[in-house]
């Protein structure tokens, strides 16, 4: 199994600022997930960062309002940037090991 | 695109009776079917999951069946108690290599 470090696990942000989410992997994985999560909804992708490449978003999302960073095997940051209210969400971060996805303890945001 | 369609959205139950949550998928190259239990305020967890090569897969009170071709999968709970309260998200590993999550269960266990 792995264990993924996920911080901050909150933080209330006004508006226009932008929050840096890290997630730190006890294992050397290749893929990683970046989701958000609304409050009673599903997981929603926004994104897949690979070690050594950009980041691949899924539609709806773009790299100038969430830019990722995967530096190395074991880490990876998602911002989320020029934040407004409609960004409040959980977001959480995921890695695949051995295709079995494990997940951080998820980011609570509060856009105020 | 990819897209992975879970029903019901609510499902309530008496304890100790059993309950059902179905799924579709659209990528017929999908080949890994994980089933995730997320309680309130806590990250998604993996309770069971399936590969395409496999019609049915059982682990203590719950099972899992998988239909290839009419691209469909179901989590079975039998005896439930009430710890089994909880959101129940299927999902689908695409040919993309990415994990598509249904819309989720709200499941609650009536004592």
């Amino acid at each position: 199994s792995a264990v993924i470090s996920q911080k901050p696990s909150r933080d209330i942000c006004q508006r226009g600022t932008s929050l840096t989410i890290q997630c730190q992997v006890d294992s050397q994985v290749t893929m990683m997930f970046w989701y958000r999560q609304q409050p009673g909804q599903s997981l929603t992708l926004i994104a897949t960062a690979n070690q050594g490449s950009e980041a691949t978003y899924e539609s709806g999302f773009v790299i100038d309002k969430f830019p990722i960073s995967r530096p190395n095997l074991t880490f990876s940051t998602l911002t989320v940037s020029n934040m407004s209210p409609e960004d409040s969400s959980i977001y959480l971060c995921s890695a695949f090991l051995n295709t079995e996805a494990f997940f951080g303890q998820g980011t609570r945001l509060t856009v105020v | 695109g990819e897209n992975v369609e879970q029903h019901p959205s609510t499902l309530s139950v008496q304890e100790g009776d059993s309950a059902v949550i179905k799924c579709t998928y659209s990528d017929s190259a999908s080949n890994y079917f994980p089933w995730y239990k997320q309680e309130l305020g806590k990250r998604p967890q993996l309770i069971i999951d399936i590969r395409s090569n496999v019609g049915e897969k059982k682990d203590q009170r719950i099972a899992v069946t998988l239909n290839k071709t009419a691209k469909h999968f179901s989590l079975h709970i039998t005896e439930t108690q009430p710890e089994d309260s909880a959101v129940y998200f299927c999902a689908a590993y695409s040919s993309a290599s990415k994990i598509i999550f249904g819309s989720g269960t709200r499941l609650s266990i009536r004592p």
